[in-house]
């Protein structure tokens, strides 16, 4: 699991708030993911980037602000949210080439939002 | 659009036991397939994928998964279950646009 790392691992905050999440991945992969895992629920696919570039955004609400300053780093950017927003939210990479790739996840960070 | 169905919520199997999760798909095009599983307080971590050859794929830990085209499955098996196998298990699809959708899980429990 080393390969990709989240933090913060848990993050309790207010509805008024901001905060940041913080991936970084250790494989020299060129891509990049946020996922939100709500219980029972599939995974939803939140962000891709590709090259540092979005190449995806799936109808996320703009309270959700991804960032990606490089090729190994990925934040994603709080603000003013729900309680509903409330997940654990996955990070993963992958190698993208000419065939599809396995993607490699973090360990995600817990999020409560009060 | 591409799918993933995962029909079990919960499987409980005796240690020593084969174990099963089922997952079914539907895909335009080449189905290319996953499973990861998740322990608690982890992140999912890769088991086995099938792109193309033999429909037998083996993975880690044990694991292994047979592709059915007439039947778009993918099911999950393992020979002989362990108390540490317990955990949530994902199926997944990506289809040549190379948009990945996962199922919604199936909590595998293994008992002594």
């Amino acid at each position: 699991e080393t390969g990709v790392t989240q933090t913060p691992r848990h993050l309790v905050m207010g509805m008024t708030n901001k905060k940041s999440l913080k991936c970084e991945q250790h494989l020299g992969h060129n891509a990049m993911y946020w996922y939100k895992q709500s219980a029972k629920k599939p995974l939803e696919l939140m962000f891709v980037y590709n090259f540092k570039e979005q190449t995806e955004n799936n109808s996320v609400p703009s309270r959700f602000s991804p960032e990606c300053p490089n090729s190994s780093h990925l934040f994603l950017h709080l603000h003013t949210l729900q309680p509903e927003d409330s997940a654990l939210y996955l990070c993963a990479s992958s190698q993208e080439g000419g065939s599809p790739e396995t993607q490699y996840f973090g360990p995600g960070t817990r999020l409560l939002v009060l | 659009a591409q799918s993933v169905a995962q029909p079990e919520d919960q499987v409980n199997v005796a240690e020593g036991n084969p174990l099963t999760v089922k997952c079914t798909y539907s895909v335009s095009g080449n189905p290319y397939l996953f499973w990861y599983v998740q322990y608690p307080n982890r992140g999912l971590q890769f088991l086995l994928k099938y792109i193309t050859g033999d429909n037998l794929v083996k993975g880690s830990y044990g694991f292994e998964a047979e592709f059915n085209k007439s039947q778009t499955s993918f099911h999950l098996k393992k020979p002989s279950a362990l108390v540490s196998d317990s955990a949530l298990y994902f199926c997944a699809v990506r289809d040549a646009n190379n948009d990945m959708r996962f199922g919604a899980g199936t909590r595998l429990t293994v008992k002594p």
